[in-house]
């Protein structure tokens, strides 16, 4: 059983590009979100995907989007990158009709340079 | 969304049972507490959820009492490997929100 695939797990990135990181789902789950975490600090929810439309999101400006696909797998694309964009990006899996919580994938690491 | 609170730092040593804290004053009624272990550089792994009194799984034990504003998370024997930052959430349909986490540091 497959658990949440992120690609890619490194990355590195100038100031002002642009970045796609991608995620597949564990099986079974629908619902996908994605968090941003500094280095030393907590996970921080940038958006949630469900039924392919963003259904909650966090603080984050709107260089960050997303989308989720039909198989449920989703990406997260960040516009005109900053330094403070690096950092650990997670995704997170679960089913809409359960309350068991997420399954994290090991998250792509983010750098900007 | 619930807002939690938990020590920033715990110190143990091998072989003791650690039992962590967690505050959440404003728990909603359909809100299930769930705790998460995080390594560094990787994803936070699921340790436990209940929604009142007593759960326990073959790693951990999850305190609930019956006003449900706090939990706690009770690691039996805890070992070296271990250590690593532990994260209360509360919420509901897959909407959860982290803390700032306590980091567990086990000595030998």
């Amino acid at each position: 059983d497959a658990g949440v695939t992120q690609s890619p797990t490194h990355l590195i990135k100038t100031r002002g590009q642009q970045v796609t990181l991608r995620c597949s789902p564990k099986s079974g789950h629908d619902t996908v979100s994605w968090y941003q975490q500094a280095l030393g600090q907590g996970p921080q929810f940038i958006f949630q995907y469900y039924e392919e439309e963003e259904r909650q999101r966090g603080n984050f400006p709107d260089r960050f989007s997303g989308h989720q696909f039909p198989n449920y797998s989703s990406e997260l694309n960040v516009n005109a990158l900053l330094l403070g964009d690096s950092a650990l990006y997670l995704c997170a899996s679960s089913s809409n009709r359960a309350n068991y919580g997420y399954t994290f994938g090991s998250g792509t690491r983010l750098t900007v340079v | 969304l619930a807002k939690t609170t938990q020590p920033i730092s715990m110190d143990s040593y091998e072989g003791q049972e650690v039992n962590i804290t967690c505050s959440h004053n404003n728990i909603a009624t359909n809100d299930y507490i769930t705790w998460y272990q995080q390594f560094p550089s990787q994803g936070p792994r699921f340790i436990i959820q209940g929604y009142k009194t007593k759960v326990t799984n073959e790693v951990a034990s999850l305190f609930i009492p019956a006003d449900r504003k706090s939990s706690t998370l009770s690691l039996p024997r805890v070992s070296l490997s271990d250590t690593a930052v532990y994260y209360c959430l509360v919420g509901s349909r897959a909407k959860f929100y982290f803390g700032s986490g306590t980091k567990l540091n086990v000595k030998p």
